[in-house]
């Protein structure tokens, strides 16, 4: 078993809803919570970087932690085609905040 | 600020030929990390260093991969000899972990190996 699970998708919604992405994880020792958005044949670009339990906003985006569940989401308020893109989590422990351990990626399409 | 360049962008060469991918990291990062992407397998960490000095390489797939890191503003990642099961995207990462701060990717190598 992974130690980051992220349903793969693809998903596909209208321009305008809500998505919501999550990624699921064994290791309690991690602190880090991350988000990468990549785009076709281009590298991982951070979205949001959270450490701990909690809520975090940027804009149309909200990443949560949930740490007791051991669960993480990143939500994106009035989606656009432009946010059609693979969407990784990536988390870390203290000690080695360095050394992110990434899910495999959901594929999201958003539809004008 | 620049971010992390990874040099070449496409390579496609033969089975049995050296392949060596070039990175260099963002100018006062001391963390840098070799992934490969694929379909199958995702991104998986071959290989990272702190201070130029080599970390964990348990992802490193067998001797056929090695890596250095000279100075802290440059890398390499060196196939010899490659095949065809190599072909995948290579991606460069550099961090600062003395604050704690995340990863950040270049745009990667995407390898071909014919």
């Amino acid at each position: 078993q992974k130690e980051v699970e992220q349903d793969p998708g693809p998903l596909s919604v209208p321009e305008g809803a809500i998505v919501s992405l999550n990624c699921t994880y064994s290791n309690s020792a991690f602190q880090y919570f991350m988000w990468y958005r990549q785009y076709s044949r281009k590298g991982p670009e951070l979205l949001m970087y959270t450490y701990s339990s909690g809520n975090k906003e940027d804009g149309r985006f909200t990443a949560q932690v949930d740490k007791s569940s051991k669960y993480i989401s990143l939500f994106i308020r009035d989606s656009q085609p432009s946010d059609s893109a693979t969407y990784l989590c990536a988390m870390s422990t203290y000690t080695n905040a360095g050394k992110s351990t990434f899910g495999d990626g959901t594929t999201l399409t958003v539809k004008p | 600020d620049a971010g992390v360049i990874q040099s070449p962008r496409h390579e496609v060469t033969e089975m049995g030929q050296e392949v060596t991918l070039r990175c260099k990291p963002i100018s006062g990062h001391n963390s840098l990390f070799w992934y490969r992407q694929t379909m199958m397998r995702g991104l998986e960490l071959l290989i990272y260093f702190n201070n130029n000095v080599p970390i964990d390489d348990s992802g490193m797939p067998e001797d056929r991969f090695s890596a250095k890191m000279p100075n802290a503003s440059f890398s390499t990642l060196k196939i010899q000899p490659s095949e065809p099961r190599d072909s995948a995207v290579y991606f460069c990462a550099s961090s600062l972990v003395s604050e704690d701060q995340p990863q950040h990717f270049g745009d990667g190598t995407r390898l071909s190996i014919l």
